[in-house]
This record gives C-alpha cells, sequence and structure tokens, in this order.
C-alpha cells in the first residue's frame, strides 16, 4: 500500500496561537510531500511542496513565514500555522509522492482547523 | 484560462451510469486523474489515465480522454449509494505539479 496519515484529524485552536499538523508516510519513503489548503466546497489549493532536507517551495500567495514547513525525514512533514487567526480556518491536506515516482500522489486524510 | 473546469453537481439514480466531466488547460499534462473524496475525508486516488491514451477502463469505471478537445470525462456503471462524493479531476502539469478542478457532487437518489 501507500498510506499516508495525519495528525491531528481536527484542532480547535484560540487566534494567535500556533498549530502544527503532522503528515507522515507510514509504509514508503516520500521525497517529497505537498500541502494543500481546502476551504469549503471548493478545489485543492497547493500551498507548498517540500523536498526532504531542503526548504519548501512556496506558491505564489503563500506566506511563508505564516505557513512554516519542515520535511525532516523521508516520512515526515510537518506544517505549522504561526499566530493563527479565523481566517486560517480551513482544511489542510498533505499528499506524498514515492521516491523515484512522479506520477501518482498519496494524500493524507486531511485537518480540520478550527481557529475560535 | 488556467482552469481546470468541472460541473459542480451531478445527480442520478441508483443503478443508472454517471457521467462526471472536466476540461483542462495544459496540452503538456501527461497525466490526467480522478479522485473521490468523502465527507471530511482526504482524497482517494480512483484511476488515472496517460495523456497517450484515449481510453482506460477499470471495473465499474470508463475514463475517456479527447486530447484535442482536452477534455476528460469519467463514467461510472451502476452507480450506488456510496458511490456518493466529490469527484475531481486533476491534471500533472509540466511542472509536475497537480492542478485541481473544483469538484463535481455527485448525489445518487434511491
Amino acid at each position: 500500500g501507500a498510506v499516508v496519515s495525519q495528525h491531528p484529524s481536527r484542532v480547535i485552536c484560540k487566534s494567535g496561537t500556533s498549530v502544527k499538523i503532522e503528515c507522515r508516510s507510514l509504509d514508503f519513503q516520500a521525497t517529497t510531500m505537498f500541502w494543500y489548503r481546502q476551504f469549503p466546497k471548493q478545489s485543492l489549493m497547493l500551498m507548498a511542496t517540500s523536498n526532504e532536507g531542503s526548504k519548501a517551495t512556496y506558491e505564489q500567495g503563500v506566506e511563508k513565514d505564516k505557513f512554516l514547513i519542515n520535511h525532516a525525514s523521508l516520512t515526515l512533514s510537518t506544517l505549522t500555522v504561526t499566530s493563527a487567526h479565523p481566517e486560517d480556518s480551513s482544511f489542510y491536506i498533505c499528499s506524498a509522492r514515492k521516491a523515484g515516482e512522479r506520477n501518482e500522489q498519496f494524500f493524507g486524510p486531511g485537518t480540520r482547523l478550527t481557529v475560535l | 484560462g488556467e482552469d481546470v473546469e468541472q460541473s459542480l453537481f451531478l445527480s442520478v439514480r441508483e443503478g443508472d451510469s454517471s457521467v462526471i466531466n472536466c476540461t483542462y488547460t495544459d496540452s503538456s499534462s501527461t497525466y490526467l486523474y480522478w479522485y473521490k473524496q468523502e465527507p471530511g475525508a482526504g482524497l482517494q486516488l480512483l484511476t488515472y489515465i496517460f495523456s497517450n491514451m484515449d481510453m482506460k477502463q477499470d471495473q465499474r469505471l470508463t475514463v475517456l480522454l479527447n486530447k484535442k478537445d482536452k477534455h476528460l470525462s469519467l463514467r461510472i456503471a451502476d452507480t450506488q449509494t456510496g458511490d456518493s462524493a466529490i469527484y475531481f479531476c486533476a491534471e500533472r502539469r509540466s511542472g509536475q505539479n497537480f492542478v485541481f478542478g473544483p469538484g463535481t457532487r455527485l448525489s445518487v437518489l434511491p
């Protein structure tokens, strides 16, 4: 298989706090991981691409200092939403690509963030 | 334009066939995908097709690709209530990034 997990599945936090979301590839090594954001009833918007051991590449309009991405190992990437505000409330989905395979991404189950 | 387009809603009766349509934009896209998303869940890959193919069949799923018109469709035969979900088409562009359509919400009526 190719299973990707995310933790937590749901998080509620107060405005101004930081939240860390983990994305793990459970049974394969992921050289590249992607972070998406999905607003209600909308499609996925790519936020950033992270390669293991290097800095993430952010899409235009995504604030690097607000959405910190770390891809420290071949099985783990983290997204930290810093100083969260209510407008950051969304569904965050990660995906992972196996080493040597460019044609498929395996998606995590998503994390629903609610900022009060 | 730059967007991948899909109709937003589709309702079918249980047992009928469903056809979900998608138009994409990048003629150099090498792979095109169909994903299924159930409520509150992530995306599940249903199938994908290489751009030099016209058709791909996998059990109840048939994908048709018209590369000239940049049109992709997903046909689900004998649609069941468990098929109710949002279906996203996506293209893998030359820069390797996936671009998703807005999703089609399929409702299966008893």
